[in-house]
């Protein structure tokens, strides 16, 4: 199993571009979820999706959508980058309900917004 | 909301000897999830330990294990026979068990392994 996959890896954007970072997992979990990860503030919710068709705003969203494609893909979009935007980007998943489980973690996205 | 506090942004060991990571955290739950996560410098998190509040024993991983004070709201991370390849970010979690979006994350402990 590759469990949470992330693309891409690192990406430089010029503020005002777009990006799409890509999430898919191979573990038949029902939530997926979007993490920004800055320092000294630990990892903070930007969205999620408890099952496949719905998608919820976290702590953070404003700036960001996302699409839950299907139930294995979970992608997050910015449609217009900022600066406050560089900042490594996790995504998680889980199954729905088990909250005794833990998150399973992708490898991160390191974006820098020019 | 429920806040998690890691109040040392810092820390650093020997080889082969004990630290403590402390995490404390704030909620009126009385069910709930706890976790220690670890973050090398890969970027990928792990778990390292997990705690289930309605549980009074202490969870254990091998060399990892928690002190979980739930009247203080504590859980501190205990790492004996310290090895290199302990250094790391560790990050304490709380997880709501009536939401199970509500994931919450303190700011992280970066520990040093000194050999």
């Amino acid at each position: 199993n590759a469990g949470v996959t992330q693309t891409p890896k690192f990406q430089v954007l010029k503020t005002g571009q777009s990006m799409t970072l890509q999430c898919a997992q191979d573990m038949n979990h029902n939530s997926m979820y979007w993490y920004r990860q800055d320092p000294g503030m630990g990892l903070r919710l930007i969205y999620y999706s408890a099952s496949e068709g719905t998608t919820d705003k976290g702590e953070v969203p404003n700036g960001y959508n996302v699409s839950r494609l299907n139930k294995r893909e979970f992608s997050l979009r910015l449609e217009s980058a900022a600066p406050s935007q560089t900042s490594v980007y996790f995504c998680a998943s889980t199954i729905q309900g088990a909250y005794a489980y833990e998150q399973y973690f992708g490898p991160g996205t390191r974006l820098t917004v020019t | 909301a429920q806040t998690v506090t890691q109040s040392q942004p810092e820390m650093s060991v020997q080889e082969a000897e004990t630290v403590t990571l402390s995490c404390t955290y704030d909620t009126s739950e009385s069910d709930y999830y706890l976790f220690w996560y670890k973050q090398p410098p890969s970027r990928q998190m792990i778990l390292v330990i997990r705690q289930e509040a309605y549980k009074q024993q202490n969870a254990t991983e091998n060399r990892f294990s928690v002190n979980f004070q739930k009247a203080a709201k504590s859980f501190s991370l205990k790492i004996s026979d310290s090895q290199l390849g302990d250094a790391a970010m560790y990050f304490c979690a709380y997880r709501d068990p009536y939401n199970n979006n509500d994931m919450r994350f303190g700011a992280g402990t970066r520990l040093t392994v000194k050999p």
